[in-house]
């Protein structure tokens, strides 16, 4: 059975303070691993598409990076405007449905 | 913004009563899809559409259907709403192959 597991729950960092978040995924047969960013009240914005292991898509301070069990989202020297929730969701070679994982919540502090 | 419009935005129903929920694109993808959002459950499938009249169940269909009868357009209908439906339904569009694009959502709450 397909499934994304994504941790911590919850981060608080300070501002400034580099942390991943992560996603660990099983499936038979990856087609794409996307990440989404998602405020309050919104729908997920999408951020990210990885299709293959050791591929990394970059954009202002969120690194993605993508092995064969697992993705990381880097942030580096987060804002507080980078404080939302982090989906991230897998995608199978058959069939075109997207799986998501519950989301990590990330607070950074001023 | 894809070009998605969900409508309403926000419900308020009673149980038992049927509800319709429309998702409209302006973007002409293939795909598009209805998701439910809860606290613990992140965002689960309901159903989803691959063309005009061709619809699939997802992970959480009972209670549930659909119908897209033009590309444009997929409703989702709640045949009798109960209060285990009282979620935030989210409509997603994407092309044959790549990332979804997610509407802003639709707060439905069944009383």
């Amino acid at each position: 059975e397909d499934q994304v597991t994504q941790s911590p729950e919850a981060l608080r960092l300070q501002e400034g303070e580099s942390s991943s978040l992560n996603c660990s995924y099983t499936v038979s047969g990856l087609r794409g691993l996307f990440w989404y960013r998602q405020d309050p009240g919104k729908g997920p914005e999408f951020l990210f598409t990885l299709y293959s292991a050791g591929e990394e898509k970059e954009k202002e301070r969120l690194k993605a990076t993508l092995t064969k069990k697992e993705s990381f989202l880097h942030i580096t020297a987060p804002k507080p405007e980078d404080s939302a929730t982090y989906l991230c969701a897998v995608q199978r070679n058959t069939g075109n449905q997207f799986y998501f994982g519950t989301g990590t919540s990330l607070t950074v502090i001023p | 913004d894809a070009g998605i419009t969900q409508s309403p935005r926000h419900k308020v129903t009673e149980t038992g009563t049927p509800v319709t929920l429309r998702c409209h694109q302006t973007e002409n993808h293939r795909y598009m899809y209805w998701y439910r959002q809860d606290p613990g459950h992140g965002l689960r499938l309901i159903h989803y559409s691959y063309g005009v009249k061709d619809t699939d169940k997802g992970e959480v269909s009972d209670g549930y259907s659909v119908s897209r009868s033009k590309t444009e357009d997929f409703l989702l209908t709640l045949e009798s709403a109960t209060s285990s439906q009282t979620s935030v339904y989210f409509c997603a569009i994407s092309p044959s192959k790549g990332e979804a694009f997610f509407g802003q959502g639709t707060r439905l709450t069944v009383v």
